[in-house]
């Protein structure tokens, strides 16, 4: 069975630095990812995702996320973060027919100014 | 071009009364999903429909049904509300069975008392 887990469920990081939120995920075959945001009371949105290819894909907003097989992981980055970034977010995997994904818990990423 | 909607945004039942949850999507996609989303838990997977005409049940279907009407509706249905079916759920929709993610709905927040 296909898992996702974020193993951090706060990060705060400053204005202006580097932001990382981390996911690993465990399938068999080839794993389709994906990272969607969650504004407060707002349901959630895609940011980006990955099929193949390049192992560093770009999203929404600045957003990118690193792909690494050999470590199973999926990081969500941005290289300046914004007060505006704070939000949840959520590390998904879709495996096989029907298109049903998994989700990971969430992470809440704060930045402050 | 609204995308995903759900009805209805907010709703309080008594313990054992029954409703439905509606969700309608205008994007022609073939599959559509409901998940719940409690703290710390993500989102979970509660029933969807690859296409047309078939249903599936997810991860936690036990006191829910569904009806994929047509192409446009999948519809959610308690149909005697317990304490533990207070959460938010979330209708999405997908194309080529989810490849590129999903397209979700603004949920709708249930409190069974």
């Amino acid at each position: 069975a296909q898992s996702v887990a974020q193993p951090e469920d706060q990060v705060n990081v400053a204005e202006g630095n580097p932001l990382t939120v981390k996911c690993t995920y465990s399938v068999s075959g080839n794993p389709y990812l994906f990272w969607y945001v969650q504004y407060p009371n707002r349901g959630l949105q895609f940011l980006l995702k990955y099929i193949t290819g390049d192992n560093l894909v770009k999203g929404s907003y600045g957003f990118e996320a690193e792909f690494n097989k050999s470590q199973t992981s999926f990081h969500l980055k941005k290289p300046s973060a914004l007060v505006s970034d704070s939000a949840l977010y959520f590390c998904a995997v879709r495996q096989g027919g029907a298109g049903k994904s998994t989700f990971g818990d969430g992470t809440t990423l704060t930045v402050k100014p | 071009n609204a995308g995903v909607t759900q009805t209805p945004k907010f709703q309080v039942l008594k313990t054992g009364q029954s409703m439905t949850l509606q969700c309608a999507q205008d994007m022609n996609h073939n599959s559509m999903y409901w998940y719940r989303q409690d703290p710390g838990m993500g989102l979970r997977l509660i029933y969807y429909s690859a296409s047309e005409g078939t249903t599936d049940k997810g991860e936690v279907p036990n006191g829910y049904n569904v009806s994929r009407l047509n192409k446009r509706e999948f519809s959610l249905r308690l149909e005697s509300a317990a304490p533990s079916q207070t959460s938010v759920y979330f209708c999405a929709s997908s194309e080529y069975q989810g490849a590129y993610g999903y397209t979700f709905g603004s949920g709708t927040r249930l409190t069974v008392v």
